[in-house]
């Protein structure tokens, strides 16, 4: 969905580095989510936001912090990274509009690699 | 926390074949459940949901079903085309008002010509 942008699409990084990677959106969501892809482990939850003033663990938050810089901003920052942080990361925004339910949207997703 | 098991893990059939991919959930509190598609190197986009108040609900050639005594939902694709091959998660929303989603681990169908 072109409304949920993700940037970079690719990176790769040495042990140790810290990095951040950034979504926005056009939705005008309040919602905002970071997950993880590794095969066979499904879409894993590191961090969620329900508005600005929000954060919250996911599932798997070690290693990892956010900052929701406004609404439409949402970054993922890996202070330290190391090979195991390896991974297709994605940002997801939703609103749970109408009787309740949370669609997501997904942006493309940033391939990370940790050497 | 809340647990969704997903079977099976892949899932070969013959075009034109019928699919279905199973979900069992743990917290009977849960309410929502979203089933996504994920074609290869494309991003998980929502397909069908179904809310707790609804047993069955279909869109075309696909249809879910929900068994809220036994929790669990399936996922039903009728008359396969190989445009169906793709990874499919389903998901529900767990104990709470906040319907944060809980994901299984995926099903990666091939629907052969």
């Amino acid at each position: 969905d072109a409304d949920v942008t993700q940037t970079p699409r690719n990176r790769i990084t040495k042990t140790g580095k810290r990095i951040m990677l950034e979504c926005s959106q056009t939705k005008g969501h309040d919602r905002m989510y970071w997950y993880r892809q590794d095969p066979g482990l499904g879409l894993r939850l590191i961090y969620y936001s329900f508005d600005v003033k929000d954060i919250n663990k996911g599932e798997i938050s070690d290693g990892y912090s956010v900052s929701r810089q406004a609404q439409a901003k949402f970054s993922l920052s890996l202070e330290s990274a190391i090979p195991n942080q390896t991974a297709l990361y994605f940002c997801a925004t939703s609103d749970p509009g109408h009787g309740g339910g949370n669609i997501q949207y997904f942006g493309a997703g940033t391939r990370l690699s940790v050497l | 926390g809340e647990n969704v098991e997903q079977h099976p893990s892949t899932l070969s059939v013959q075009e034109g074949d019928s699919a279905v991919i199973k979900c069992t959930y743990s917290d009977s509190a849960s309410n929502y459940f979203p089933w996504y598609k994920q074609e290869l190197g494309k991003r998980p986009q929502l397909i069908i949901d179904i809310r707790s108040n609804v047993g069955e609900k279909k869109d075309q050639r696909i249809a879910v079903t929900l068994n809220k005594t036994a929790k669990h939902f399936s996922l039903h694709i009728t008359e396969t085309q190989p445009e169906d091959s793709a990874v499919y998660f389903c998901a529900d929303t767990g104990r709470g008002s906040n319907y944060k989603l809980t994901f299984g681990k995926g099903t990666l169908l091939t629907v052969n010509p």
